[in-house]
């Protein structure tokens, strides 16, 4: 299995450009995790998705950020308009849900500048 | 409110053994998790503890008391590789789905 897959790996963008983050969870998993990574905040969880459907919102920070996944093998995150302090690295995870399930895999993460 | 306090920062020497504590206060528990995240990298699962007790995976293991909102990982023979942020997870669950909520990490810097 080649893991969680997340494109691109960095990006670096001006200010007031619209950012899209992408993302492919592990074939079979059900669940989908966009977290947020920075020195100040942490590991902080975005939004998550089981079986495509947003189930939780609440960790995203404004009507900026808004995330999307249309089918089990593809997910999104938009940032628009970018700021500087969205600079941070941007993780997905998935996993499977149910009994026994407690792993989340994580993705190589994609680096954001926002300058 | 939801709080995870883990210290910021331990030392060890290598072969040595260290524990890694984490007491938690979420409105919501199904077990802990333990990550580890070298720099530039991704986190990656370790253990998980949905019941009191004691888990051992390798050189690795991992605690949880229900009852004192409490857990650690014990890494045993310690090795230069194990440098790394070690983060605790609670697990919480929502509907037929769940979601962690990590704590801010321990940064575990191994001496020769």
């Amino acid at each position: 299995d080649a893991g969680v897959i997340q494109s691109p790996r960095h990006e670096v963008t001006e200010m007031g450009q619209e950012v899209t983050l992408r993302c492919k969870p592990i074939s079979g998993h059900n669940s989908l995790f966009w977290y947020r990574q920075t020195m100040m905040r942490g590991l902080e969880l975005l939004i998550y998705f089981n079986n495509n459907v947003p189930i939780d919102d609440s960790g995203m920070p404004e009507d900026r950020f808004s995330a999307k996944m249309p089918n089990a093998s593809f997910s999104t995150l938009k940032i628009q308009p970018s700021e500087p302090r969205d600079s941070a690295v941007y993780f997905c995870a998935s996993s499977r849900t149910g009994v026994g399930s407690y792993e989340q895999y994580f993705g190589p993460g994609t680096r954001l500048t926002v300058t | 409110g939801q709080s995870l306090e883990q210290p910021s920062e331990v030392t060890a020497v290598e072969g040595a053994i260290v524990q890694i504590n984490c007491t938690y206060q979420t409105s919501g528990f199904y077990g802990l998790s333990w990550y580890q995240q070298h720099d530039g990298g991704a986190p990656t699962f370790l253990s998980y503890n949905g019941l009191d007790g004691l888990e051992e995976t390798g050189r690795f293991s991992s605690f949880l008391s229900r009852s004192d909102s409490y857990g650690y990982l014990l890494l045993q023979e310690l090795q230069m590789k194990d440098s790394a942020s070690y983060f605790c997870a609670v697990r919480e669950r929502m509907d037929s789905s769940y979601k962690l909520i990590f704590g801010s990490g321990t940064r575990l810097l191994v001496r020769p």
